[in-house]
């Protein structure tokens, strides 16, 4: 069965960038069948999109978001990445990566949190 | 951009009742692109309808979906304990992008 796994730091400072990885297995990141995504949560809010990429390295972003993000994959360690630059407050949240299966979120990682503060 | 509502933001039922979730959108949508999920606290949403009323792998079949065009409905048959928790509707566009709906709790009356 798919799994996804994030990882990466708990706590990122006021301007800085975060940066995620989501590990896949049990399958693999470069079946052409699917997308991988990264979609985020604000403590008690509801769900955001944030940006997809197929194993080609192509790449969909929310519009709102998309000055400060890039998405990118690595084929040879079944990974994909987040980044997101010049993080505020307001990008507090439980991050999620997932397998997208014709517009549809399959499996979901368990989430991080991430907290931005100094 | 298609935006999602759901409603009501909140349904107070009782274990064994009938649950019905609307998520109605600014503008139409492909039925195929259509999904719902399900979260309780502290969890990555599940996946429960995909396709607008197909269900998801091991999905009990009191869960149901229906609709099309720009009015969807999720029914929960018969309210299990288990079935209290926040449910979401999400579609997919052509740029490709996903919008979710606010999303709907159903908690115990």
């Amino acid at each position: 069965q798919l799994q996804l796994q994030e990882s990466g730091p708990g706590l990122v400072k006021p301007s800085e960038t975060l940066s995620l990885t989501c590990t896949v297995s049990g399958g693999s990141i470069s079946s052409s069948s699917y997308y991988w995504g990264w979609i985020r949560q604000p403590p008690g809010k509801g769900l955001e999109w944030i940006g997809s990429i197929y194993y080609s390295g192509s790449t969909y972003y929310n519009p709102s978001l998309k000055s400060r993000v890039t998405i990118s994959v690595d084929t040879s360690k079944n990974q994909f990445s987040l980044k997101l630059s010049s993080v505020t407050a307001a990008d507090t949240a439980v991050y999620y990566c997932q397998q997208l299966v014709r517009g549809v979120c399959k499996n979901w990682g368990q989430g991080t949190l991430v907290t931005v503060s100094s | 951009e298609i935006v999602l509502t759901q409603s009501p933001g909140t349904l107070s039922l009782s274990p064994g009742e009938r649950a019905t979730l609307s998520c109605r959108a600014s503008q139409s949508v492909s039925s195929s692109y259509l999904a719902w999920y399900q979260q309780k606290p502290g969890q990555a949403p599940r996946l429960l309808i995909y396709g607008a009323s197909s269900r998801a792998t091991g999905i009990p079949d009191r869960f149901s979906g229906s609709g099309s065009g720009t009015d969807f409905t999720l029914t929960i048959s018969r309210l299990e304990p288990e079935d209290f928790a926040v449910y979401y509707c999400q579609q997919y566009g052509s740029s490709p992008e996903l919008t979710f709906g606010g999303g709907t709790k159903v908690e115990i009356k």
